[in-house]
């Protein structure tokens, strides 16, 4: 079974520039998480999307934004990047739905690294 | 504050077992504790997760305390391969908040 897979696998923009990241999740997934990972940190969550809607998202601001395709595939868009926002994002995927009683564990893809300069 | 503490590093000779311990003092009781690695500029990789009892798989076993207040998870004969950074996780429907994680170092 082919995992989560994101492109590019690097990505160099220049401050003030758009960036646009890409995650195909495992096939059956419907749900799919977007983490940043800044260098020497952990991951902190930024999107959480199912059934094409956005479920959740963690503090970042809104020029994170991103959404879910009909094939449950994501993007993942970042506007007016900032230095800090250099980091390794990464995307996973689980299937669903999720109930107390059952849940399932997050697969992750290798990421894209982002520099911003 | 952080869900879950974990010591920033720790060695393990080859062949032997590797304990990694995780204190999530304020689990709730609807949390898991999942555990994750990273191995250097890749995608973390899922190890194991329990809620209540202990765990055990083809990579690892999980121990929780009977008061749900720590974890450890152990590889029971540590290689080189498994150096890299362990994530202690908690669960709680469709959320997961990982911690600052371990970097185990493996040594011949």
């Amino acid at each position: 079974e082919a995992g989560v897979t994101q492109s590019p696998t690097h990505l160099i923009k220049t401050r003030g520039q758009q960036a646009t990241l890409r995650c195909s999740p495992i096939s059956g997934h419907t749900s799919v998480y977007w983490y940043q990972q800044a260098l020497g940190l952990g991951l902190q969550f930024l999107l959480w999307y199912d059934e094409g809607e956005e479920r959740n998202r963690g503090n970042f601001p809104p020029r994170f934004s991103g959404r879910q395709f009909p094939n449950y595939s994501s993007e993942l868009n970042v506007n007016a990047l900032e230095l800090e926002d250099s980091a390794l994002y990464l995307c996973a995927s689980r299937t669903g739905p999720q109930t107390f009683s059952y849940n399932s564990p997050l697969h992750f893809g290798n990421g894209t690294r982002l520099t911003v300069t | 504050d952080a869900k879950t503490t974990q010591p920033t590093s720790m060695d393990c000779a080859e062949g032997r077992a590797a304990n990694l311990p995780c204190n999530h003092s304020t689990i709730s009781g609807n949390e898991y504790v999942y555990w994750y690695r990273q191995i250097h500029s890749q995608g973390p990789q899922y190890i194991i997760h329990g809620l209540k009892n202990n765990e055990t798989n083809e990579m690892a076993s999980l121990i929780i305390t009977e008061d749900r207040k720590s974890s450890t998870l152990i590889l029971p004969h540590a290689t080189l391969r498994d150096t890299a950074v362990y994530y202690c996780v908690l669960y709680n429907f469709n959320k997961f908040y990982f911690g600052s994680g371990t970097k185990l170092n493996v040594k011949p």
